[in-house]
């Protein structure tokens, strides 16, 4: 099993350009999450989605869209990149089973900077 | 407002010494509490959890201990190594949220050889 796969691992965006971070994972998990990590800030949640065609905000959505229409794939767009988007992109995902919480499982991330 | 409180920010230990790393929260709804661990290009790893009716549970060197009444949790991580420098963040969450977690800040972990 791959788990969760990000792409692209780097990328350069100019001010104002858009792009959109890839999301995938295959493990039937119904709920997928993004994230962004900046230093000493822990990680702050963009949007999640608990199945194909449920999303929701989470903390810091703004500047951010995103869509899930198979359980596979969540990508997350960047319509126009400002530099305080330099940050480094988490995907995550996990399994309801309706038993209690369960562990949320990490992608390697983006690594994205705006200039 | 920071739903959990991580501390220290950083920590250097001896090989062999035992780093502990704190958390403390406020919302007594919580009842799911894991720590990942983080390696530099790597996204975070689960690396172990607890639910609240138990006060300590193990894991090879590692163990959390967890305390209800003041609303904190630790990692310890007994007989440290080199290998286990790295970032290690708390969590929590609780049930009814989309399985949502709230993050600790992290805290930069360096074992000296």
């Amino acid at each position: 099993n791959a788990g969760v796969t990000q792409t692209p691992k780097f990328r350069i965006l100019k001010i104002g350009q858009s792009m959109t971070l890839q999301c995938t994972q295959d493990m039937n998990h119904n709920y997928m999450y993004w994230y962004r990590q900046d230093p000493g800030m822990g990680l702050k949640l963009i949007y999640y989605s608990v199945g194909a065609g449920i999303t929701d905000k989470g903390e810091v959505p703004n500047g951010y869209n995103v869509s899930r229409s198979t359980t596979e794939d969540f990508p997350l767009r960047l319509e126009l990149a400002a530099p305080s988007q330099t940050s480094v992109y988490f995907c995550a995902s996990s399994l309801w089973s309706g038993l209690g919480n369960q562990p949320q499982h990490f992608g390697d991330g983006t690594r994205l900077s705006i200039l | 407002q920071q739903q959990v409180k991580q501390s220290p920010q950083s920590l250097i230990v001896q090989k062999g010494g035992i780093p502990i790393i704190n958390c403390a929260y406020e919302n007594t709804a919580f009842d799911y509490f894991p720590w990942y661990q983080q390696f530099p290009g790597k996204g975070p790893a689960l690396l172990i959890a607890i639910r609240p009716d138990v006060s300590e549970k193990k894991e090879g060197r590692f163990t959390i201990s967890f305390n209800k009444s003041a609303k904190q949790f630790s990692l310890h991580i007994m007989d440290s190594q080199p290998g286990d420098s790295a970032t290690y963040f708390c969590a929590a969450s609780w049930t009814n949220t989309g399985n949502q977690f709230y993050f600790g800040t992290g805290t930069s972990l360096t074992v000296i050889p």
